[in-house]
């Protein structure tokens, strides 16, 4: 079975703090992907990677930033985390086109 | 206009109910389509997965393509309540990386 974890179920972080998600997935996927999930809204990609140190902006990349130094890890890094990044955040890898999601993590900014 | 859309519900049903979960879409290059199901508090998890027109049948769960009217479903048969969860659509292009997601489905299913 695909893998897919994720660092924090749940994280409180301060405005202006940076912010570090992590994701990790076991199956060698070439591609892995973050999203932000709200309510109304449903799924928004940030950004993707399809290979290490490779990166492509997704719908909404503002705020945000992301780091693939190896092949298993994606981190997406809040620079200062703002209100307005309070989301449910979701990893997620792929194998052609089947994407498998990690279990998210719960960003509160206060 | 959104290039997938899905209904929001709230849907609720009796246990032991059909299920129809619908999703309609505006690009025509999409052509593989996918059900994700999502408990509360949890990450999407792939229930079903096609290719193409046509149907696809998993235990209680078929999953039914029209390419020509653009438009997919998916039916879940003799409903428990364990099936109550969010359920998501999703397409995409051959070749391409990106899932287009529909906003999902909430469906609760009464004991």
């Amino acid at each position: 079975d695909v893998k897919v974890t994720q660092s924090s179920r749940y994280l409180v972080k301060r405005t202006g703090e940076k912010v570090f998600l992590e994701c990790v997935q076991d199956m060698d996927h070439e591609n892995m992907f973050w999203y932000r999930q709200d309510p109304g809204l449903g799924l928004r990609l940030i950004y993707f990677s399809y290979d290490v140190k490779m990166k492509e902006k997704g719908d909404i990349p503002e705020g945000y930033s992301v780091s693939r130094e190896k092949k298993e890890r994606f981190s997406l890094i809040l620079e200062s985390a703002s209100t307005n990044q309070t989301s449910m955040y979701l990893c997620a890898s792929s194998l052609s086109q089947k994407q498998y999601f990690g279990p998210g993590t719960r960003l509160t900014v206060t | 206009q959104k290039e997938v859309e899905q209904d929001p519900g709230p849907l609720s049903v009796p246990e032991g109910a059909i299920v129809s979960l619908n999703c309609t879409y505006s690009n025509s290059a999409f052509q593989y389509f996918m059900w994700y199901r999502q408990y509360s508090r949890k990450g999407p998890e792939l229930l079903m997965y096609t290719y193409s027109s046509g149907n696809k049948e998993d235990g209680r769960f078929t999953a039914q393509v029209d390419k020509s009217s653009k438009y997919i479903s998916l039916f879940i048969r003799d409903s428990q309540p364990s099936d109550s969860a969010t359920y998501l659509c999703a397409m995409i292009q051959t070749g391409a990386n990106n899932l287009f997601f529909g906003t999902g489905t909430r469906l609760t299913v009464i004991p």
